[in-house]
């Protein structure tokens, strides 16, 4: 399977704890993008790479998130001191524009409680 | 204040009729409309897209139709099958929190009872 693959796929954690997850786009897309959603909301945006650059960041990402993509590849986002606020499902999508056509295609996301 | 609004959570179809899912949005930038579906403990699902320059895209039995006068657009399905069963979300592209991005709509979840 190339789609986008994204881990662990459940996380539970204390609040207060930094926690990490990884996403995995699909091969040749050189754009990742990372959504929170939240239950009975749509996904939101939080922020894009077009390779391992981060080229735009929501005011929904607080300076407790940071995410990066190393080498143009897979990205990790980190939540720092995580709160009970935080608990969501984090979604990361991928995507390689053609003309003015761009489709992203997600992952199976990471469903974070914090307790 | 959300841009993309879905304002029926839910609906439900015989299976053979039309579904018909229906969404507003209130800024007029926005340049391209997308319709995803998502099934529980999987990711969203690209479905279908139309641009702002077009009024209707149609792909098999899924048509998305846009009026821009009335910043409506709907997703007709026909016929209506129960694997359709599903949350539908709408989204569209423009500035949104201050950036350039994908925005999403809350969901619609479609029953379509065999």
């Amino acid at each position: 399977d190339t789609g986008v693959s994204q881990d662990p796929r459940h996380k539970i954690t204390k609040r207060g704890q930094n926690v990490t997850f990884r996403c995995d786009p699909i091969s040749e897309h050189n754009r990742l993008y990372w959504y929170r959603q939240t239950l009975g909301q749509g996904p939101e945006f939080l922020t894009y790479f077009q390779n391992e650059a981060q080229l735009e960041k929501s005011r929904l990402l607080s300076d407790r998130f940071s995410a990066e993509r190393p080498k143009g590849s897979f990205s990790t986002l980190e939540i720092q001191r995580t709160e009970q606020g935080d608990s969501a499902m984090y979604l990361c999508a991928s995507s390689s524009r053609a003309g003015v056509v761009e489709t992203q295609y997600f992952g199976p996301g990471t469903r974070l409680l914090v307790l | 204040d959300q841009q993309v609004k879905q304002n029926s959570p839910s609906l439900s179809v015989q299976e053979g009729r039309i579904s018909i899912l229906n969404c507003d949005y209130t800024n007029s930038m926005f340049d391209y409309f997308l319709w995803y579906k998502k099934y529980p403990a999987e990711g969203p699902t690209f479905l279908i897209s139309i641009s702002s320059i077009k009024d209707k895209n149609e792909d098999g039995r899924f048509t998305v139709f846009l009026n821009k006068s009335a910043k409506h657009l709907s997703l007709h399905i026909v016929p209506s099958q129960p694997g359709d069963s599903a949350v539908y979300f709408c989204a569209a592209w423009g500035f949104g929190a201050g950036s350039y991005q994908l925005t999403f709509g809350k969901g619609t979840k479609l029953s379509v009872i065999p």
